[in-house]
């Protein structure tokens, strides 16, 4: 079955840097890459999200690549902002079953 | 427009007593269905999932159960809680396989 391995584990940046997580999935069949967002107690939120026929995709400070030879993913944030401070989690899935399977998660903390 | 409710948002349950966790989804139809566990500071890990009533696929061997009676309702169940069934129980679904995931709320569950 398919594994993501995620990394850095945590990560601390200052306010107004870019951080950049990193993710590699083991199924080349896998096809879609999405990336959550998790606050303290709460659920994890869709931030952005890329499927396997586009190489890049950016929504203003976040931008997330995709290299399929080498089967790896990463998250980008520039101009990073306190309340940017959370736990980043990507995943991988097969559209055949819509089965999500995430990564261990990254703590990000942004200093001001 | 659709959304995903879950209950209860907090549960303290004694060792080898029962547990029954309900999900519910509006606004659509036909959804998958999926229940995650996360452990304290953990990734996502999925348990189950569904695509239509009556089918349900088990990911991890453990002493949970799930069933779906109705289109929109995913229900966790346990007969007999272990210490180490406590975490943050997710509930998500998607519309079509190439989605995203909208999560509920999610349960926090402690069994002591």
């Amino acid at each position: 079955g398919e594994n993501v391995e995620q990394h850095p584990s945590t990560l601390s940046v200052q306010e107004g840097d870019s951080a950049v997580i990193k993710c590699t999935y083991s199924d080349s069949a896998s096809n879609y890459f999405p990336w959550y967002k998790q606050e303290l107690g709460k659920r994890p939120q869709l931030i952005i999200d890329i499927r396997s026929n586009v190489g890049e995709k950016k929504d203003q400070r976040i931008a997330v690549t995709l290299n399929k030879t080498a089967k790896h993913f990463s998250l980008h944030i520039t101009e990073t902002q306190p309340e940017d401070s959370a736990v980043y989690f990507c995943a991988a899935s097969l559209s055949n079953t819509g089965k999500l399977i995430f990564g261990q998660g990254t703590t990000l903390q942004v200093k001001p | 427009s659709q959304t995903i409710h879950q209950w209860p948002a907090t549960l303290v349950q004694p060792v080898g007593s029962p547990l029954s966790l309900e999900c519910t989804v509006e606004g659509t139809s036909n959804p998958n269905l999926y229940w995650y566990r996360q452990a304290a500071g953990r990734g996502l890990q999925l348990l189950f999932y569904s695509v239509g009533i009556g089918q349900i696929s088990s990911e991890v061997p453990q002493n949970l159960s799930a069933s779906r009676p109705q289109d929109r309702q995913f229900i966790l169940s346990s007969k007999k809680l272990l210490l180490s069934d406590s975490g943050f129980y997710l509930c998500a679904w998607i519309r079509h396989t190439r989605d995203g995931y909208t999560f509920g709320s999610g349960t926090r569950l402690t069994v002591v």
